[in-house]
């Protein structure tokens, strides 16, 4: 049964830097791409980006210049920097596993708990 | 990026009604559009992929159909547990979700 167990620091002053980190058990990196995910509360969804194995990586464009996505294959885990955070940032962030089916369709299958961010100073 | 917009953005409903939720893309993305159930405190659950195939778990009275700009999930016979928000995701380009349709008691 796959897993995914994000942890990271929930309190934030504005302008310091969001640190989020996911560990994937019970499953390999290959194949899939590795995900994150913010919903704002009481908001919906907003995915900022993701990462292969391989270390190539896609963001949102929104997001793009202040975000960095890194993985490390020898720890199964992945992890989410964004910087220079303000009160706009405040989230419950996921990661999540994007499967490839065979039809080379592309969807999220596991999700994280989840780690509400606030941001405050 | 590609903008996705889902109908209504609520709707009342009573259990054994037929729920419909539309969502269209800004342009086309073949079938690469899933449809996610996320009910509070909870991280969303993956209903139906390449717009209508249904996830394995998942009832058979949720279905998908579309394909291009404009997709329909389809509840038939709403369940006490279906009340929750639903998500459209294409997955064609830079990824980007529908805003959500929350599905309410009546």
């Amino acid at each position: 049964q796959v897993q995914l167990q994000q942890w990271g620091a929930g309190l934030l002053k504005p302008s310091e830097t969001l640190s989020l980190t996911c560990g994937v058990y019970g499953d390999s990196f290959s194949i899939y791409y590795w995900t994150w995910i913010r919903q704002p509360p009481g908001k919906g969804l907003e995915w900022i980006g993701e990462i292969n194995q391989s270390g190539s990586t896609n963001y949102n464009p929104s997001l793009k210049s202040r975000v960095t996505i890194s993985i490390d294959t020898s720890k199964n885990q992945f992890s989410l920097k964004l910087s220079f955070v303000t009160a706009a940032d405040m989230a419950m962030y996921y990661c999540a596993r994007e499967r490839v089916g065979s039809g080379k369709y592309y969807e999220i299958d596991y999700w994280g708990q989840g780690t509400l961010v606030t941001v405050s100073s | 990026d590609i903008q996705m917009t889902q109908s209504p953005s609520s709707l009342s409903a009573s259990v054994g009604d037929r729920v419909i939720i539309t969502c269209r893309a800004s342009q086309s993305v073949s079938r690469y559009l899933s449809w996610y159930q996320q009910k509070p405190g909870q991280a969303p659950n993956l209903l139906i992929y390449a717009a209508s195939s249904l996830q394995s778990g998942v009832p058979s009275r949720f279905s998908g159909s579309g394909s291009g700009t404009d997709f329909t999930l389809t509840i038939t016979s709403l369940q006490p547990e279906d009340f929750a928000t639903y998500y459209c995701q294409q997955t064609y380009s830079t990824r980007t979700f529908g805003q959500g349709t929350k599905v309410e008691i009546e």
